[in-house]
């Protein structure tokens, strides 16, 4: 079964601009979550989807949002880089529910705002 | 808010060295992850701790759930330069409806 899969694996955008980020989760699964990753914050949650539906939504501006399609992909998007939302961006998808289960993650998306 | 502390933070050990790290909360969780991380990949499930008190060993690798389950360690027996990574717990339930990341600890193994 195919693991968890990010597109892109890297972007270079400037401040300003606007970025869309994209994730297949594990066949089958339909919990979807999205992760900041940053050397002094550490792992930090942004939004879970479930069923096309957001459930949960972590403590980051209206800059960010998600969007999950009935085959259970997901999109994350950040409107007016600013130079702090360089991170890796984590998806993780499990079965059911993210905050019960195991969440497998992708190899996530490195984005540098310059 | 649920908080995860982890220590320490870094870690730089020689290889066959032995090694623990930690991972506390006031918060009780249903139950606790530890993940371990690779430059540019995202984090990789090492094992699933949910019964108070439980251990659990994966080679060289053993995992501790805190009676109350509130806290966890991760023993390393003889550290291998391959053991080098970014580990990470992770605990699930309680008030949070999602999973809550520790700082993590960059574990450092110099052959």
């Amino acid at each position: 079964k195919a693991g968890v899969t990010q597109t892109p694996r890297y972007l270079i955008k400037t401040r300003g601009q606007q970025v869309t980020l994209s994730c297949s989760p594990i066949s089958g699964h339909r919990s979807v979550s999205w992760y900041q990753q940053t050397p002094g914050q550490g792992l930090q949650f942004l939004f879970e989807y479930f069923s096309e539906t957001q459930r949960n939504k972590g403590n980051f501006p209206g800059r960010f949002s998600g969007r999950q399609f009935s085959n259970s992909r997901s999109e994350m998007n950040v409107s007016t880089l600013e130079l702090g939302d360089s991170a890796l961006y984590l998806c993780a998808s499990s079965y059911r529910d993210s905050s019960r289960e195991t969440q497998y993650f992708g190899p996530g998306t490195r984005l540098l705002v310059l | 808010t649920q908080l995860l502390e982890q220590s320490p933070q870094f870690l730089s050990i020689q290889e066959g060295e032995n090694l623990t790290v930690y991972c506390n909360s006031s918060s009780v969780f249903s139950s606790l992850q530890w993940y371990r991380q690779e430059p540019g990949e995202g984090p990789v499930l090492l094992v699933t701790v949910v019964t108070g008190g439980e251990v659990k060993k994966l080679k060289r690798l053993t995992f501790q759930f805190g009676d109350a389950r509130k806290d966890s360690s991760l023993h390393i027996t003889a550290a291998q330069p391959g053991d080098t990574g970014l580990y990470l717990c992770a605990g699930a339930g309680g008030s949070a409806r999602q999973l809550t990341f520790g700082s993590g600890t960059q574990l450092t193994v110099l052959p």
